[in-house]
């Protein structure tokens, strides 16, 4: 089946500092493919998102690339922020399932 | 008006107690999700109910009853719960469900329950 792997947290970072976090997928077919974003005590929330092979998401300075070649969705922030800690969801959706199957989450967490 | 909300924020409830959550939006979107969410892990799909049917049930013990009474709104009763149960419980919306392109799913806060 399908399947999101992304890398384990805790990340800690300096505010400005440049962040990646790595997503791996396994699918068949053509995944559309998605960051969510989750505040401490929210709900997840949208951050970007690729419905095809090389195109960029990208969102309040955020950026990820789909690439097919690697079956990769790694988010990238050139400086982040305190406001940037929350933990981050890589997810992918299949028209034939569905349903949005998730990556473990990676936590993030920016001091100043 | 983008959001999803849900009530209460907080429950905690025994093993022998009978409690509703409730979620309610009022974008004009016809499908409606339920998801378990455990600590440090992500979301878990439970039911998706599309025009006020119930299109999924993702293997749920039956103490988790859901109800959509109308499209704006989508209970979940819970009955009989064990203490495994105690988690953040996320409530959703999209347009539609079961398209080729996917709808964006708006998420609620989420009522985070504690099983004593």
């Amino acid at each position: 089946g399908d399947s999101v792997t992304q890398m384990e947290g805790p990340v800690t970072l300096s505010e400005e500092a440049f962040l990646t976090i790595n997503c791996t997928y396994t699918a068949t077919g053509y995944p559309s493919l998605f960051w969510y974003v989750q505040y401490p005590g929210e709900g997840l929330q949208l951050l970007l998102k690729a419905t095809k092979a090389d195109d960029k998401g990208s969102n309040k300075g955020f950026e990820a690339t789909y690439r097919k070649e690697t079956t990769s969705f790694h988010l990238e922030k050139g400086s982040v922020q305190v406001s940037d800690s929350a933990v981050y969801f890589c997810a992918l959706y299949q028209a034939a399932g569905n349903k949005l199957t998730f990556g473990g989450g990676t936590r993030v967490l920016v001091k100043p | 008006d983008t959001e999803v909300t849900q009530t209460p924020k907080h429950l905690v409830m025994g093993m022998t107690n009978k409690k509703s959550l409730k979620c309610e939006q009022h974008m004009g979107h016809r499908a409606m999700y339920w998801y378990k969410q455990k600590a440090k892990k992500p979301p878990e799909l439970m039911f998706v109910y599309s025009y006020e049917k119930l299109s999924i049930n993702e293997s749920v013990p039956s103490r988790f009853s859901p109800e959509c009474p109308n499209s704006s709104l989508l209970n979940l009763h819970l009955h009989a719960l064990q203490p495994e149960d105690s988690a953040l419980y996320l409530c959703a919306s999209s347009q539609e469900y079961g398209l080729d392109n996917y709808n964006e799913q708006f998420f609620g806060p989420g009522t985070r329950l504690t099983v004593l």
